[in-house]
């Protein structure tokens, strides 16, 4: 299986602050066919069940604040949040799906200084 | 706007089968996507358990090794998910999802495994 691994584990933020978040795959999650990347973000807040924030490497889900960027190549990934607000907090994962098992980071979880 | 809702016991005894069902409104499953079922035990990481095609086709995790099955209901617009021989290692709470990528996810469902 491919493993992801995220850090860090735990980010506190002053709210105006900008935040990143990195994820690594043990193996490259581009797929030389079609050149797409599949690795995805999600956001699970307090009490709530995960929802999309980022899909396909750097493409936003529907709704989804602009200030939320996402980057990286083959083996690495960073989801960046340009500015914080209270309503980011929660607990962020990354996904890759190039092939099954499906597989997900630890977590990273965001918290208001 | 598509809605899942998942539905099942909430307390399944050990090596008894666990079963769940999500329910989807606003989508046709016979029109197309994947769906998908996950966990995530409690305090702890997610898990993809399995994906079923519309068309009927599936993929699991093998970590479950063989006791998961996940089916399409058309005629309901349901998909469900059957785990057998439960331990308490399989305590969760269990989404349901449309496609991929995974959105959107129903609310969850807290199973407990316990006698």
């Amino acid at each position: 299986d491919i493993v992801m691994t995220q850090t860090p584990l735990s980010l506190p933020v002053t709210p105006g602050e900008p935040a990143s978040i990195s994820c690594r795959s043990s193996q490259s999650l581009l797929d030389s066919g079609d050149g797409n990347t599949y690795l995805d973000w999600f956001l699970q807040k307090p009490g709530q069940s995960p929802q999309l924030l980022i899909f396909m490497l750097s493409y936003r889900a529907s709704g989804v604040p602009d200030r939320f960027s996402g980057s990286g190549s083959d083996t690495e990934f960073t989801l960046k949040i340009s500015r914080v607000e209270a309503e980011d907090v929660g607990v962020y994962y990354c996904m890759q799906r190039i092939e099954f098992p499906s597989t997900f980071g630890q977590g990273t979880k965001l918290e208001i200084k | 706007q598509v809605r899942l809702q998942e539905s099942g016991p909430g307390l399944v005894k050990p090596s008894e089968t666990l079963s769940l069902t999500c329910s989807v409104s606003g989508y046709s499953i016979s029109s197309g996507y994947h769906w998908a079922w996950i966990r995530q035990p409690s305090g702890k990481g997610l898990e993809w358990i399995g994906t079923v095609y519309h068309t009927g086709s599936t993929f699991y995790n093998p970590s479950f090794k063989s006791r998961a099955v996940i089916s399409v209901e058309r005629s309901k617009n349901q998909f469900s998910l059957k785990l057998t021989s439960v331990t308490a290692a399989d305590t969760a709470v269990y989404y349901c999802a449309k496609g991929v990528p995974f959105d959107p996810w129903g609310q969850g469902a807290l199973v407990t495994v316990s006698s």
